[in-house]
């Protein structure tokens, strides 16, 4: 079993509509949780993170953590084509040691 | 602040030959990380370092690949001698360590290709 498990996509979903994005974990000694989006030929830039279980949100980008289930999601409203990225979740595992899912590319149509 | 800065951007190599891949992290930050991409396993952590000791460096994957350290302001990596196989994208990261909180920034990343 994977660290951090992502569905690879392609995620398409028309501009303006909701685009919800999933991963799961298998440590449950995991701490913290963030959410990168990378533009392609690009680095990595974190755009949210989540420590507690529950919502948490930042303009349009919702973030969502069940510690239970060990689930993270990221929604993002009103999507819009330069939204269109490959989302990375990232995990904590402790000590220091942030662990990456494969990412999901999410492509939004015009 | 000019964010972290990796060198070279790209680098081709020929099989065999020693790869150092640079990287200085953003002022004040205490902890340094390596990554390498590829699309077929993603961002996978090769070493970091707290402080500037290595504290994991589990994820190397093997006696060719070595990191440094030297100060707070500067790392390498190395590879001797390359291998197609080390063909990716090496990101260098750096974040001030709190408790579990580690935002990760990254560098533009090096695009290695070994020939």
């Amino acid at each position: 079993q994977k660290e951090v498990e992502q569905n690879s996509g392609p995620l398409s979903v028309p501009e303006g509509a909701i685009a919800s994005l999933n991963c799961t974990y298998s440590d449950r000694g995991s701490q913290s949780f963030f959410w990168y989006r990378q533009y392609s030929g690009k680095s990595p830039e974190l755009i949210m993170f989540i420590y507690s279980n529950g919502d948490k949100e930042d303009g349009r980008f919702t973030a969502q953590l069940n510690k239970a289930s060990q689930y993270v999601s990221l929604l993002i409203r009103d999507s819009q084509p330069s939204d269109s990225a490959t989302y990375l979740c990232a995990v904590n595992r402790g000590y220091q040691k942030v662990t990456f899912g494969i990412g999901t590319k999410l492509q939004v149509i015009p | 602040d000019a964010g972290v800065i990796q060198s070279p951007r790209h680098e081709v190599t020929e099989m065999g030959q020693e790869v150092t891949l640079r990287c200085k992290p953003i002022s004040g930050h205490n902890s340094l990380f390596w990554y390498r991409q590829t699309m077929m396993r993603g961002l996978e952590l090769l070493i970091y370092f707290n402080n500037n000791v290595p504290i994991d460096d589990s994820g190397m994957p093997e006696d060719r690949f070595s990191a440094k350290m030297p100060n707070a302001s500067f790392s390498t990596l190395k590879i001797q001698p390359s291998e197609p196989r080390d063909s990716a994208v090496y990101f260098c990261a750096s974040s001030f360590s709190g408790d579990y909180n580690e935002k990760l920034f990254f560098g533009s990343g090096t695009q290695l290709s070994v020939l």
